[in-house]
């Protein structure tokens, strides 16, 4: 199985703050990745698709790159709204694996 | 409006069958090149993908469970299953059932997921 690892784990921050959480897998998977966020009690929902295509209503301060192994989710300018959990999965092969979430919480 | 919505029991006891249904509205599971996984989420834990389920029934399962899971749709085309047997603790989680994109394997399409309780 493909192992898909963030970090940081947490990370704190404040309205207007720019944010990197990065996404490596154990193995090359090409832009075969995907960016979720979640809050609380809520399904995932998703934000960018093909390392970098943003899912069509996601607001362009949301912006995704990498290739093979490493991969970045960026927010340029955080709102209150973006306070959560992002997910990124591997849509390389099976089984799809996510890695373990990123908290985004306010400073 | 395309929607899927999850419903089930919220609590099972170990070693009975987990039955929950995915029920889908605006789409259907018979139209060609249709797909909808089911992914679960332990509390606190991150996201694990189960199962997966084609317009032209073709299934693919996790490893992790693949002797315990079973997926599978109804005639309609309108309801997804799956059914995990001799659940523990280990598998109270958030059931999730979510529609995959065309031609991508990821999920742009979630239900609002059910709690599942695994306790005797």
């Amino acid at each position: 199985d493909i192992q898909m690892t963030q970090s940081p784990s947490y990370v704190s921050a404040s309205v207007g703050d720019r944010v990197t959480i990065t996404c490596r897998a154990s193995q090359g998977i090409v832009t075969y990745l995907a960016w979720y966020q979640q809050k609380p009690g809520t399904a995932p929902k998703l934000l960018i698709y093909a390392a970098s295509t943003l899912q069509r209503g996601v607001p362009s301060r949301f912006s995704g790159s990498g290739y093979g192994t490493e991969f970045t989710l960026t927010i340029s300018s955080l709102h209150l709204e973006d306070f959560a959990t992002y997910y990124c999965q591997q849509a390389d092969s099976f089984p799809y694996t996510f890695g373990q979430g990123t908290k985004l919480e306010i400073k | 409006q395309v929607t899927l919505k999850e419903s089930g029991p919220a609590l099972v006891r170990p070693t009975q069958t987990l039955t929950v249904t995915c029920a889908l509205s605006g789409f259907s599971i018979t139209t060609n090149g249709v797909r909808v996984s089911w992914i679960r989420q332990p509390p606190g834990k991150a996201l694990e993908w189960l199962a997966r389920i084609d317009w032209d029934d073709a299934q693919f399962y996790s490893s992790s469970v693949r002797t315990r899971v079973t997926i599978s749709k109804d005639a309609s085309g309108n309801e997804v299953v799956l059914k995990l047997t001799n659940v523990d603790p280990t598998d109270t989680a958030t059931y999730f059932c979510a529609r995959m994109a065309v031609a991508t394997n990821i999920f742009d399409l979630w239900g609002q997921g059910i709690p599942v309780t695994v306790s005797s």
